[in-house]
C-alpha cells in the first residue's frame, strides 16, 4: 500500500501566480479530504469529497481556492493568483472504513 | 467556543513520568474520537481511536466523557520517542453522512532525558 500520494512536496513561488497541488488517494477509500496547516491556525479543513463528488468546502478561504477530483484516483487543489498568505503546508487525507490517513503534505511558500 | 479545543501545551516531562491531556468538544452530537500524533515537519498519523469504554494500547489509554464532552489520553512510562503533538480529532456522524472532521489545534509533548 503506497499510502497517500502528494505531489510536490515543496513548491516556492511569486505571488500572482498559479499553483497546483496534486493527491492520489489510497485505492478503495472514498472520502478525500483537503487541509492546510499553518502555526496561527492549526490543521483547517478546506473541503472534502466524498465518491469525487464535493460535499462541503465551505472551508476553502475565497474565490482564488478551487478543488476538482476527476475520478476517484485523483485530486487537484488549484490557487490562482497565489498570494504571500496561502503560504502553509497542504494536505491531502483520504478514509475509507478506517480513520484518516495523510499524504507527506505540501510545503507551499509564496513570495 | 472552538469546536475543539486543546492545551498546547507544551508539556515537557522527564523519561518514565506519565503524563495526561484533555480535549474538549462543543458538538454534543460528535460520535468518532480519534488521537493523531504529529511529529515535526511531518503529516499526522491515526496514534488510536477512542472508545466509549475507554481503550488501551501498550501505554497508551484513551478515554472518553461524554457527560463532560472531553476525551483524554494518558501516557505511562514516557519515552524521548513520544515527543511529538498530539491533535484530537472529532467527527458528529458515523457511515457515509456528512463527516466534518475537525482537528483540535495540537498539545505539544516535550520528554527530556
Amino acid at each position: 500500500d503506497a499510502g497517500v500520494i502528494q505531489s510536490p512536496r515543496h513548491e516556492v513561488t511569486e505571488m500572482g501566480q498559479e499553483v497546483t497541488l496534486r493527491c492520489k488517494p489510497i485505492s478503495g477509500h472514498n472520502s478525500l479530504f483537503w487541509y492546510r496547516q499553518t502555526m496561527m491556525r492549526g490543521l483547517e479543513l478546506l473541503i472534502y469529497f466524498n465518491n469525487n463528488v464535493p460535499i462541503d468546502d465551505s472551508g476553502m478561504p475565497e474565490d482564488r481556492f478551487s478543488a476538482k477530483m476527476p475520478n476517484a484516483s485523483f485530486s487537484t487543489l488549484k490557487i490562482q493568483p497565489s498570494e504571500p498568505r496561502d503560504s502553509a503546508v497542504y494536505f491531502c487525507a483520504t478514509a475509507g472504513r478506517t480513520p484518516l490517513h495523510f499524504g507527506n503534505g505540501t510545503r507551499l511558500t509564496v513570495t | 467556543r472552538k469546536e475543539v479545543e486543546q492545551d498546547p501545551g507544551p508539556f515537557n516531562v522527564p523519561e518514565g513520568a506519565t503524563v495526561a491531556f484533555n480535549c474538549t468538544y462543543s458538538n454534543s452530537a460528535s460520535q468518532s474520537f480519534f488521537w493523531y500524533r504529529q511529529d515535526c515537519r511531518k503529516e499526522p498519523k491515526l496514534l488510536m481511536s477512542v472508545y466509549s469504554s475507554g481503550n488501551e494500547d501498550g501505554r497508551f489509554t484513551a478515554q472518553l466523557n461524554r457527560a463532560s464532552q472531553y476525551i483524554s489520553l494518558l501516557i505511562r512510562d514516557s519515552k524521548l520517542s513520544d515527543s511529538a503533538t498530539y491533535l484530537c480529532v472529532v467527527t458528529p456522524t458515523l457511515g457515509t453522512g456528512r463527516r466534518a472532521l475537525t482537528f483540535g489545534s495540537g498539545t505539544r509533548l516535550q520528554v527530556q532525558p
